[in-house]
């Protein structure tokens, strides 16, 4: 059974940096075509896409916030960590991590499953 | 970046009934379309991908169809389950990776 579970502080302040870990189960990083995402959601609005890393290392980010944003593993405590520097109350939202798997080595493209997700509020 | 474009952004529905949601691309995403179900304090959760395959679990009752850049999700006998908000995402092979607004199901 493949579990995710994200971690991290509920509330920061403004201009603080964010540290988010998902710990995962079920799957390995180091497998071919597996890959671990970062998605947040805002209260009451829309999806919205962070990041990714790949089981090769390679590394994905939103267009809009990719210089704010890091994400790296630790493949042998299956653990992927997201930092977003320079947080703003626009930033409060439930973040998840969420898996992109594999179908005979090539990267599925959906997300499933998705942690429970965690809120974070930046509020001075 | 592909812009998702969901509609209705609700849709009333009595139990029982035939819900038809609708995701539009900008631009085509040939069949690299999933569909959510998110529920009040949950995650989402996957229901359809390529465009039209159920996911592991899912009612035969929910059924995907479209491809380029029309897309349809369809429930064809509304469940008290089933009431939830809904959200289309593309997956071509570069990000970002963008999801629709979502449409909210509710009971009529």
């Amino acid at each position: 059974q493949v579990t995710l579970r994200e971690s991290g502080p509920a509330l920061v302040k403004p201009t603080q940096t964010l540290t988010l870990t998902c710990s995962f189960s079920g799957f390995s990083l180091n497998t071919s075509g597996m890959c671990v995402n970062w998605i947040r959601q805002p209260p009451g609005k829309a999806l919205e896409w962070l990041a990714r890393i790949d089981w090769d290392d390679d590394k994905y980010y939103s267009t809009s916030l990719e210089t704010r944003l890091t994400i790296s593993k630790d493949t042998s405590n299956n653990q992927v960590v997201l930092t977003m520097t320079n947080m703003d109350p626009v930033d409060t939202a439930t973040y998840y991590c969420a898996r992109t798997g594999t179908i005979s080595g090539v990267v599925t493209g959906w997300f499933d499953p998705w942690g429970q997700g965690i809120l974070v509020t930046v509020s001075s | 970046e592909i812009v998702m474009t969901q509609s209705p952004a609700t849709l009333s529905v009595s139990p029982g009934e035939r819900a038809t949601l609708s995701c539009r691309a900008s631009q085509s995403v040939s069949s690299n379309l999933a569909w959510y179900q998110q529920k009040p304090g949950q995650a989402p959760r996957l229901l359809i991908y390529d465009a039209s395959t159920r996911a592991t679990g899912i009612p035969a009752r929910f059924s995907g169809s479209g491809s380029a850049t029309e897309f349809t999700l369809t429930i064809s006998s509304l469940q008290s389950e089933d009431f939830a908000v809904y959200f289309c995402q593309h997956y071509i092979k570069w990000p970002p990776w963008t999801f629709g607004q979502g449409t909210k199901v509710e009971i009529k």
